[in-house]
C-alpha cells in the first residue's frame, strides 16, 4: 500500500502569514492527489484535487503543487477560517490513503 | 444540491454487526463511484471502502477486509456499509463520499457514529 506523509503535524501561525504544508507518497502517484480542509465535528471538505486543480467555490488562496512523490499546499494569507487540520490523500491506487493531517493553530 | 445523509450508527457489542446507509439526492447517484471513510475520535482519516458506479469494482482497506461488505442500489439511490464481527477499533464516525469524475472525494455526508463497547 502507498503510505502518505505529512509535515508538520501542527503548524502555528498568524492570520495573514503564507503557511505551506508538505505530503510525500511512499510511491509515485503522479498527481493522483487531494487535498481536504477538516474543522471541528464537521465532515472534510475538498480543496484540491489533482495535485493542483482548485475545487469549485474554494478561494484562491488555497494552492497546490507538486507531481511524483512530493507535493505542497500552500494558504497565501492565512485567515481566521483557516484554522483547521488538513490531510492530503491520494487516489492513484485502489486504496485511497490519507495522509495523518497538519493541524494549524493560531500563534 | 448534492446531498449525502449517514444512518445506522449506534452502539454495539464486540462481535456484533450494524448496517449503515447512505441516501443520496442531488446527483445522478447511478454514475458515481462510492466511498465509506472513518475517523475514530480525535483521530485522522482511514479510508474504508469503495465502489464503483455499477458494482463492478470494490476494494476495501486491509483492516475491515472479509468482515465488511459495501454494497449500493442505484434504484433506490443507497449506499451500504455491512460491518460484522466488530471490534472496539472499530469505533468511528463513518463518512459516505462521493468521488468526482477525477477521482478525488468531492462531497461527503455529515458522518454517523458507531460505537463498539460492552
Amino acid at each position: 500500500d502507498i503510505q502518505m506523509t505529512q509535515s508538520p503535524s501542527t503548524l502555528s501561525a498568524s492570520v495573514g502569514d503564507r503557511v505551506t504544508i508538505t505530503c510525500r507518497a511512499s510511491q509515485s502517484i503522479s498527481s493522483w492527489l487531494a487535498w481536504y480542509q477538516q474543522k471541528q465535528g464537521k465532515a472534510p471538505k475538498l480543496l484540491i484535487y489533482k495535485a493542483s486543480s482548485l475545487e469549485s467555490g474554494v478561494p484562491s488562496r488555497f494552492s497546490g503543487s507538486g507531481s511524483g512523490t512530493e507535493f505542497t499546499l500552500t494558504i497565501s494569507s492565512l485567515q481566521p477560517d483557516d484554522f483547521a487540520t488538513y490531510y492530503c490523500q491520494q487516489y492513484n491506487s485502489y486504496s485511497r490513503t490519507f495522509g495523518q493531517g497538519t493541524k494549524v493553530e493560531i500563534k | 444540491e448534492v446531498q449525502l445523509v449517514e444512518s445506522g450508527g449506534g452502539l454495539v457489542k464486540p462481535g456484533g454487526s450494524l448496517r449503515l446507509s447512505c441516501a443520496a439526492s442531488g446527483f445522478t447517484f447511478s454514475s458515481y463511484s462510492m466511498n465509506w471513510v472513518r475517523q475514530a475520535p480525535g483521530k485522522g482519516l482511514e479510508w474504508v471502502s469503495s465502489i464503483s458506479s455499477s458494482s463492478s469494482y470494490i476494494y476495501y482497506a486491509d483492516s475491515v477486509k472479509g468482515r465488511f461488505t459495501i454494497s449500493r442500489d442505484n434504484a433506490k439511490n443507497s449506499l451500504y456499509l455491512q460491518m460484522n464481527s466488530l471490534r472496539a477499533e472499530d469505533t468511528a464516525v463513518y463518512y459516505c463520499a462521493r468521488s468526482g469524475l477525477g477521482g478525488a472525494f468531492q462531497h461527503w455526508g455529515q458522518g454517523t457514529l458507531v460505537t463498539v463497547s460492552s
